[in-house]
């Protein structure tokens, strides 16, 4: 069974600057994994999407890597803003079926 | 132009009530989900739908009665409402199973049961 974790909980860094989010998992037999991001009340926007062939995706100041070797994902955000500010959640696919599991997510805040 | 929606937003009742909480998705998706998001954010599946026919049901309760008269539509219908049922519900859709595309998700709808 897939188990996935996301640590720190929460984490506050000055606008700016560069930060990274981790994710691991405990199932590397994945197709792919990917990064959500939370506004409070709202429902979750898929981020990217990263397969399990690729060790890199990008998105804009955003940048996902891959190693399923390690059960390890990281989310880069480059030249953080205050806009930045929400829970991001990483998920990782159940082997053999179409379950995705959630991390509790990393709760960010950029301090103007 | 929302492309996943769910309605209501906020559903307050008692305990033993019935509720049904309605999403439709204009996306086209051939696969829609209802997701629980409990107290401590911890986000776990409920149900699968992929065009029309239920692909994973989650060991919910059986008060628990998803339909989907369509592939754009899910809805979820709750029977004998418990306290413990009070979380956020959140619709989801995705073109291919959860592992292969991105999911889109709904807003959610807020359960509290009284």
């Amino acid at each position: 069974k897939q188990e996935v974790t996301q640590i720190p909980a929460a984490l506050s860094v000055p606008e700016g600057e560069n930060l990274v989010l981790n994710c691991s998992f405990t199932d590397s037999a994945i197709y792919n994994l990917q990064w959500f991001r939370q506004d409070p009340g709202k429902g979750l926007t898929s981020l990217l999407l990263i397969q399990s062939s690729q060790r890199e995706q990008t998105s804009g100041r955003l940048n996902a890597s891959l190693d399923k070797s390690s059960g390890r994902s990281t989310l880069y955000i480059a030249a953080s803003q205050p806009g930045d500010s929400a829970t991001y959640l990483c998920a990782a696919p159940n082997f053999g079926n179409e379950k995705l599991t959630f991390g509790t997510g990393t709760r960010l805040t950029i301090i103007p | 132009d929302t492309a996943v929606s769910q309605t209501p937003k906020y559903l307050v009742t008692q305990m033993g009530n019935d509720k049904s909480i309605k999403c439709e998705q204009n996306l086209g998706h051939d696969t829609m989900y209802w997701y629980k998001q409990d107290s401590k954010k911890f986000l776990k599946i409920m149900f699968s739908y992929n065009n029309k026919e239920l692909i994973i049901n989650e060991t919910v309760p059986n008060r628990f009665s998803p339909k989907s008269p369509d592939k754009a539509h899910l809805n979820l219908h709750i029977n004998s409402l418990e306290l413990g049922d009070s979380a956020v519900y959140f619709c989801a859709s995705s073109q291919e199973a959860s592992y292969n595309s991105p999911l889109h998700f709904g807003n959610g709808t807020r359960l509290t049961v009284t």
